[in-house]
């Protein structure tokens, strides 16, 4: 079993539609949670960032973390053709400063059609 | 200013050959990483470099790969006597501090093709 179970879809909507991505992981060490978008041919970039539980947004996206559950999710609002990409869950245990290594889902594809 | 550089962006190598990939991070970021990212799959890691401390080599698959980080800036992956089962991505990510509240920023990759 990996550590960090991501449904790679693919997911396909409606421009405007609310999507939800999920991704569960078995570690109960892991604190730090991030999600990351890929586009085609390029590397992931950093969308949002949580520590511990709860939920934080950041403009149409909106992160939350059960960690009860070991289940964190993104959704993201009125959604748009350009969040046409791949999305990866990523986490990471404390390890007092430094934030070491990430464990990453496989990634969803998602396509936002107009 | 300039994100994470990675060359070559593409590499077609023969089954049996040495590769280097470079890495070029972010001014000032003390944390370096490496990651493989195959088809359909997710970011595997490779290695994982902090300041002047030893790296974190648990990810590197076989001894035919290894990397190292001269002068605390450039980085470059080696993959000795390659095999078709290294064609993957090979993406390069720095940080600040590689410290939790320090996000990484990766490069766009090296696409490695072992024919």
């Amino acid at each position: 079993q990996k550590e960090v179970e991501q449904d790679p879809g693919p997911l396909s909507v409606p421009e405007g539609a609310i999507v939800s991505l999920n991704c569960t992981y078995s570690n109960s060490a892991f604190q730090y949670f991030m999600w990351y978008r890929q586009y085609s041919r390029k590397g992931p970039e950093l969308l949002i960032y949580t520590y511990s539980s709860g939920n934080k947004e950041d403009g149409r996206f909106t992160a939350q973390v059960d960690k009860s559950s070991k289940y964190i999710s993104l959704f993201i609002r009125d959604s748009q053709p350009s969040d046409s990409a791949t999305y990866l869950c990523a986490m990471s245990a404390n390890r007092g400063s430094t934030l070491g290594r990430l464990y990453f889902g496989r990634g969803t594809q998602l396509t936002v059609w107009p | 200013g300039a994100g994470v550089s990675q060359s070559p962006s593409n590499k077609v190598t023969e089954k049996g050959k040495d590769v280097e990939l470079r890495c070029d991070p972010i001014s000032g970021h003390t944390a370096l990483y490496w990651y493989r990212q195959s088809l359909g799959q997710g970011l595997e890691f490779l290695i994982y470099f902090q300041g002047n401390s030893a790296p974190d080599k648990s990810g590197l698959p076989s001894d035919r790969f290894s990397a190292e980080r001269t002068g605390g800036s450039v980085s470059t992956l080696t993959i000795q006597r390659t095999q078709q089962e290294d064609s993957a991505v090979y993406l390069c990510a720095s940080s600040y501090t590689g410290t939790s509240n320090s996000p990484l920023h990766f490069g766009n990759g090296t696409r490695l093709t072992v024919t």
